[in-house]
């Protein structure tokens, strides 16, 4: 069964100190997708990012970035420079894609990190 | 463009009554999910529909609970009769088919006294 573990309940930084979001997988499945989403105070769920697990390669966007490293089964995310804006409690997410035509569709998701970033 | 549309936004009602949530997927998503959160169990998985089919109900927590999507554009959540262990924010997504990006709607806040 695949599972979702974000050991960090809550962080809080200092405006424009780096912050990484740890995020530990399991699966059995060989072909899998990894998500990060956001839930700013608003509440809506917000898609941040998505890598494929044939994928290892780092990803970079403006001051956020993702570290996926299938030898720990992690996919951590750091944003460098934090700003108010990202105070949010962040979710990790899995979907596995050999459980039939539609489970790459079936997220599991973490229990998500509250991030406070104090100005 | 207008995103997913639940309503209401908040619901209070008291044990033993029916609840009725509401959405309004976005135009041409052909997947619906509803999700619900709670401080205990996170973010659960009900049930989601492709093409207004349902495809896994595994998560409905019990038969008090139904979900239906009569057309591409509407899809209900009942529970009947609820109860306080209900009470979550109940939230609604849709997706075109893009291997798990969701856009989620605002949520529905229940509280069963």
């Amino acid at each position: 069964a695949q599972k979702v573990t974000q050991a960090q309940t809550e962080i809080s930084v200092v405006e424009k100190e780096d912050v990484t979001l740890d995020c530990v997988y399991e699966t059995r499945d060989t072909t899998y997708y990894l998500f990060w989403y956001k839930q700013p105070p608003s509440g809506e769920l917000v898609f941040l990012i998505r890598r494929n697990s044939f994928d290892e390669q780092n990803e970079i966007s403006g001051r956020y970035s993702w570290n996926f490293q299938k030898s720990t089964s992690s996919f951590n995310f750091t944003i460098t420079a934090s700003q108010v804006v990202d105070s949010a409690v962040y979710f990790c997410a899995l979907s596995e894609a050999r459980g039939g035509a539609h489970s790459d569709e079936k997220l599991t998701f973490g229990t998500g990190t509250r991030l406070t970033i104090i100005p | 463009d207008a995103g997913v549309i639940q309503s209401p936004r908040h619901e209070v009602t008291e044990m033993g009554q029916e609840v009725t949530l509401r959405c309004k997927p976005i135009s041409g998503h052909d997947y619906l999910f509803w999700y619900r959160q709670t401080m205990m169990r996170g973010l659960e998985l009900l049930i989601y529909f492709n093409n207004n089919v349902p495809i896994d109900d595994s998560g409905m927590p019990e038969d008090r609970f139904s979900a239906k999507m009569p057309n591409a554009s509407f899809s209900t959540l009942k529970i009947q009769p609820s109860e306080p262990r209900d009470s979550a924010v109940y939230f609604c997504a849709s997706s075109p088919r893009d291997r798990g990006k969701l856009f989620f709607g605002s949520g529905t806040q229940l509280s069963v006294l």
